[in-house]
């Protein structure tokens, strides 16, 4: 069965102190894995998509890295503006284009 | 100029009554979706649609229906509500083929079932 596990659920860091989010997946030909923002009241925010082992693409102060059995979003000198749910999802071989989800990690940044 | 745009942002209905959620995006892509997130945040894929035809129908009761007029409309509407409807329902799109195939979401749809 495919499947997304992010871990920690909850992380709280203070401005400034870098830590990483993990995403481990299982899935049936991984087609693509994705990194989403989702602030409250607001709709996911896409992010990064990885498709390969070893890929890592970076946007700010986010870098995200691909492995054949997890995806890591390393965030380095976060800001309180970096506060929020970050998603991982996957889409599976085969399939129609929807992607599953794993529970998000709620990132909490204090001043 | 919002790329996926969804109405009402919230809905508050009594148990019975059969409502709709309207989705349209701009971004000229052939695939739509609706997502139901639960009061835990979980996100899950409810219908998928191609160029109007239904690709993915998961195990959603037939009281929600989808309709997708045009490629860049998907509809949802849901009969006979239930307190258990309550949740946050949101629209996305994606383009299939290509080099990028994230998807893009609306800004969703509360609905509260009382």
């Amino acid at each position: 069965e495919d499947q997304v596990t992010q871990s920690p659920e909850a992380l709280r860091l203070q401005e400034g102190e870098s830590s990483s989010l993990n995403c481990s997946y299982t899935v049936s030909g991984l087609r693509g894995l994705f990194w989403y923002r989702q602030d409250p009241g607001k709709g996911p925010e896409f992010l990064f998509t990885l498709y390969s082992a070893g890929e890592e693409k970076e946007k700010e102060r986010l870098k995200a890295t691909l492995t054949k059995k997890e995806s890591f979003l390393h965030i380095t000198a976060p800001k309180p503006e970096d506060s929020a749910t970050y998603l991982c999802a996957v889409r599976p071989g085969g399939s129609q284009g929807n992607l599953i989800f794993g529970k998000g990690t709620k990132l909490s940044v204090k001043p | 100029d919002t790329a996926v745009s969804q109405t009402p942002k919230y809905l508050v209905t009594q148990m019975g009554n059969d409502k709709s959620i309207k989705c349209e995006q701009n971004l000229g892509h052939d695939t739509m979706y609706w997502y139901k997130q639960d009061s835990k945040k979980f996100l899950k894929i409810m219908f998928s649609y191609n160029n109007k035809e239904l690709i993915i129908n998961e195990t959603v009761p037939n009281r929600f229906s989808p309709k997708s007029p045009d490629k860049a409309h998907l509809n949802l509407h849901i009969n006979s509500l239930e307190l258990g409807d309550s949740a946050v329902y949101f629209c996305a799109s994606s383009q299939e083929k290509g080099l990028n195939t994230e998807a893009f979401f609306g800004q969703g749809t509360r609905l509260t079932v009382v």
